[in-house]
Parts: C-alpha cells; structure tokens; sequence
C-alpha cells in the first residue's frame, strides 16, 4: 500500500532563505506524487506533480521537486522565500497500487517565513 | 473553467439542524471527493465516488452523514442531526480517471455548529 511521510510538520525560515520541505514517499508500484499548497481560509492547489516523464519537475511560484527513487523521496525546494510562500503544504502519493483514484496525503507542513 | 464550485462557503447552525453541502466538480471530472479538515485530525477522506457512483463511505464518520451524487454536475453531503463536533472546513475535490489522478479542490466550507 501507498503511504507518504512528511518529516517536520512546522518548517521556519527567513525571508529570502532556501525553503526544503521533506517527503518520502512508500509505494509497490512506480508513483504519482504531488505536491499541494493550501494558503489561509483557502482549498488545496495543485503546485506541481510528477508523473514519470523527468524526475525534476517545476511547478507554480518558482517550487520544484526532485524524484529520487534510490532515496523514496520528493522534497520540494525553493532557492529563496517569499512572505507569501507561508502556508501549509501537503505531499501526496496516487494510490496506483490499489487503482482507486484517491491520493494519499502526508499530514502536512506548515512553512513558517520571517521578514 | 470555473474550478470546483462549494456551496455554502460559510454555514452556521444550531446543533440538531440539517446540514447541506453542495458541490458542482469540473465538468468532464469522473471522481468525487469529499473531505474533512481539522486542527486535530488534519485532511481526512469521508467519501468518494467514480462515475456518480459510492466507491468508498468507510470515512464517514456516523449514520448522521450521507452523500449522494445524482448526477455527474452535483453532489451533497448531508449531516442529519449535526452536533457541534463536526464543525469544521468540508472540501470537495474532483479528478478524471485518463489523467494522473491529480485532484481538483474547492474553496470549502466552513461549519460551525452551535
């Protein structure tokens, strides 16, 4: 079965700093993973995904993550923060191996920017 | 297009009432989920369907919640009594199965039950 980890549940970092968002993924199946950002009082957006194709994959907002598969990770990075990156984020796994549609997510990381 | 459309965005009610939570998912979308979110158990999956179809209701947390998806433009969840610890924020998301299952969300809304 699928499952997502999500290391750090709050991330801070100063305006202007490297963001890293940790999460590993366990799947039987080659994944689908996504990452999601959900801003105050808002639904979750897609930010990027991957699915395959390249294993660095850019999403919205200058975000990118990198598919390791020796590692079963996919952390999101961004070289420097903005106040508005503070949010929360979620790392999402499709539950190929069970066919069903759903997406398993991590229990998030809230990401924290001081000016 | 106009993305995942919730209705209301705001609910407020006194314990006992019924509540009704609508959702339109993007047209052309063949999944159907319904979420959960709260400070103390994050995002949870109450139900979801495939082609208007109930795949999976073991989310769904009492007899006092049901959903139906009459046709493939409308959904509601409905809380009947509803009690004061179901306030929360309800999303609704939608996918298309020819995809990679990446889902769509709504805005939400948020319950209060007094």
């Amino acid at each position: 079965a699928q499952s997502v980890t999500q290391l750090g549940s709050h991330v801070s970092v100063s305006e202007g700093a490297l963001v890293l968002l940790r999460c590993n993924y366990s799947s039987s199946v080659p994944p689908y993973l996504f990452w999601y950002v959900q801003y105050p009082n808002q639904g979750l957006q897609l930010l990027l995904k991957y699915t395959s194709a390249a294993t660095l994959v850019k999403g919205i907002n200058g975000f990118e993550a990198e598919f390791k598969k020796s590692e079963t990770s996919f952390h999101l990075t961004k070289p420097s923060a903005h106040m508005s990156d503070a949010a929360e984020y979620f790392c999402a796994v499709s539950d190929l191996s069970g066919n069903t549609g759903k997406l398993i997510f991590g229990q998030g990381t809230t990401l924290q920017v001081k000016p | 297009d106009a993305g995942v459309i919730q209705s209301p965005r705001h609910e407020v009610t006194e314990m006992g009432q019924e509540v009704t939570l609508r959702c339109k998912p993007i047209s052309g979308h063949d999944y159907l989920f319904w979420y959960r979110q709260t400070m103390m158990r994050g995002l949870e999956l109450l139900i979801y369907f495939n082609n208007n179809v109930p795949i999976d209701d073991s989310g769904m947390p009492e007899d006092r919640f049901s959903a139906k998806m009459p046709n493939a433009s409308f959904s509601t969840l409905k809380i009947q009594p509803s009690e004061p610890r179901d306030s929360a924020v309800y999303f609704c998301a939608s996918s298309f199965s020819g995809g990679v299952y990446e889902q769509y969300f709504g805005p939400g809304t948020r319950l209060t039950v007094t």
